[in-house]
């Protein structure tokens, strides 16, 4: 079965600063896509980046992107310039796209924003 | 256009009772699923379908039923209510990941906070 870690249960960066958000999943299948999804305290899930695993090159939204490590099953966020608005709960999610279509997620992260 | 409705936003059970929470999408999408989040535990997948008369079990299923007969609901069904229940639902769905290259991203609900007491 699938599995996504992220191994940092809370952040905190400096406005204005670059922060790292760590995900690592585990997985038999080669087609897959993977996902950062966010959480302010609205509740309310927003997307922020996607990456298709057959694609080598890294996918980047304005100040976020990501460091896809296909090898080592890495899929790290990078966010830079933080601003306040990123105070967030951060979930890295995986797709299977070889079988059963189904997404799972990590267990988050708490950033905050230190002004 | 409406997206994923999910109601109700809030119930209150007692142990033992049943109910079921409605998940409608306007979307046409095939992929649908339900997940509890927890603190510290992150979004868990409950049940999942893949389309009309399609269903699968997540990461925990137990105490959970869904049945999909249209591509636009997905009700999930609490048969007796346990106060391990406790918790926010989400339901969220997407186009399907199977023979596409697409990368369609989930779309949420805006969640039912259900206490059992």
């Amino acid at each position: 079965a699938q599995t996504v870690t992220q191994s940092q249960p809370e952040m905190s960066v400096q406005e204005a600063e670059t922060v790292t958000l760590s995900c690592t999943y585990d997985t038999s299948e080669s087609d897959y896509y993977l996902f950062w999804y966010k959480q302010p305290p609205s509740r309310q899930m927003i997307l922020v980046i996607r990456q298709e695993a057959y694609k080598q090159q890294n996918a980047t939204e304005n100040r976020f992107s990501v460091n896809f490590q296909k090898a080592a099953k890495s899929f790290s966020l990078k966010i830079s310039d933080s601003q306040l608005g990123d105070a967030a709960m951060y979930f890295c999610a995986y797709r299977s796209a070889d079988r059963d279509d189904k997404i799972i997620f990590g267990k988050g992260t708490r950033l905050h924003i230190l002004p | 256009n409406a997206g994923v409705t999910q109601t109700p936003k809030f119930q209150v059970l007692k142990t033992g009772q049943s109910m079921t929470l409605q998940c409608a999408q306007d979307m046409n999408h095939e992929y649908m699923s339900w997940y509890r989040q927890d603190p510290g535990m992150g979004l868990r997948l409950i049940h999942y379908s893949v389309g009309a008369g399609i269903t699968d079990q997540g990461e925990v299923p137990n105490g959970y039923n869904v049945s999909r007969s249209t591509t636009e609901d997905f009700p999930l069904r609490l048969l007796s209510a346990a106060p391990s229940q406790t918790s926010v639902y989400f339901c969220a769905s997407s186009y399907s990941a199977l023979g596409s290259s697409y990368n369609s991203p989930l779309h949420f609900g805006n969640g039912t906070r259900l206490t059992v007491t």
